[in-house]
């Protein structure tokens, strides 16, 4: 299994801050036939289900605000939150799709300082 | 917009099993691979498994033994069956799309709250 952590744990920022969550995976999930990074990002919001947020690590989901953006390739990838809106509290989740069974990292919970 | 509802019959005791169907709306089942996840309560999310609505299905190692998925075209929904439950198994079900052009999850259900207990 492909292991996926995420850093930090939790964190706390000012409201039209910049908030940065990182996500690590194992063994690499770029798929060198396509050059693409099997990396997804997603937000749950509290008593909700997860929302799509990014696909192929960097590819916005429809109608998600230009303030999330995706970076990173390989094993290292970055969700960055360019301005923190209030209904931006949430938690977010990287995941690996490159291979069965796709896991999931721990999570990183995002609240407003 | 395609929709998905988690639907199943309660709580669960311990040994017997849990099952769950997902009804998809506003789009054919007979398309993409469908998934279930799970979540137990204030933790993060276990991927359970996929069927594509052929039939075929990837299960995860850590719970082959115990989980079953069919698909019935004809109503356009997707089930999940778990055996041998134990409180373990109480967690949050999902059921969800997955994208036809790579294997992120595209869609989710609400979720459905399955208790394991005596």
């Amino acid at each position: 299994d492909i292991g996926m952590t995420q850093s930090p744990d939790s964190l706390a920022v000012s409201l039209g801050e910049r908030a940065t969550i990182n996500c690590k995976s194992s063994q690499s999930v770029l798929y060198s036939s396509n050059n693409k990074n099997y990396l997804a990002w997603y937000q749950q919001r509290p008593g909700q289900a997860p929302k799509l947020l990014v696909y192929w690590a960097s590819t916005r989901e429809s109608g998600v605000p230009d303030r999330f953006s995706g970076s990173g390739s390989g094993t290292d990838f970055t969700l960055t939150i360019s301005s923190l809106q209030a209904e931006d509290v949430a938690v977010y989740y990287c995941q690996q799709y490159y291979s069965t069974p796709f896991t999931f990292g721990p999570g990183t919970k995002v609240d407003i300082k | 917009q395609v929709q998905l509802q988690e639907s199943g019959p309660g709580p669960v005791k311990p040994s017997e099993t849990l099952s769950l169907t997902c009804t998809v709306s506003g789009g054919s089942i007979s398309s993409n691979y469908w998934s279930w996840i799970r979540q137990p309560p204030g933790k993060g999310l276990e991927w359970i498994g996929y069927i594509f609505y052929s039939g075929s299905t990837d299960y995860n190692p850590s719970l082959k033994s115990r989980v079953t998925m069919l698909v019935d075209t004809s109503k356009n929904q997707f089930s999940l069956r778990l055996s041998s439950v134990t409180a373990a198994d109480t967690a949050v079900y999902y059921c969800a799309r997955v994208n036809d052009s790579g294997n992120y999850i595209d869609c989710w259900g609400q979720g459905t709250l399955v208790a394991v207990s005596s």
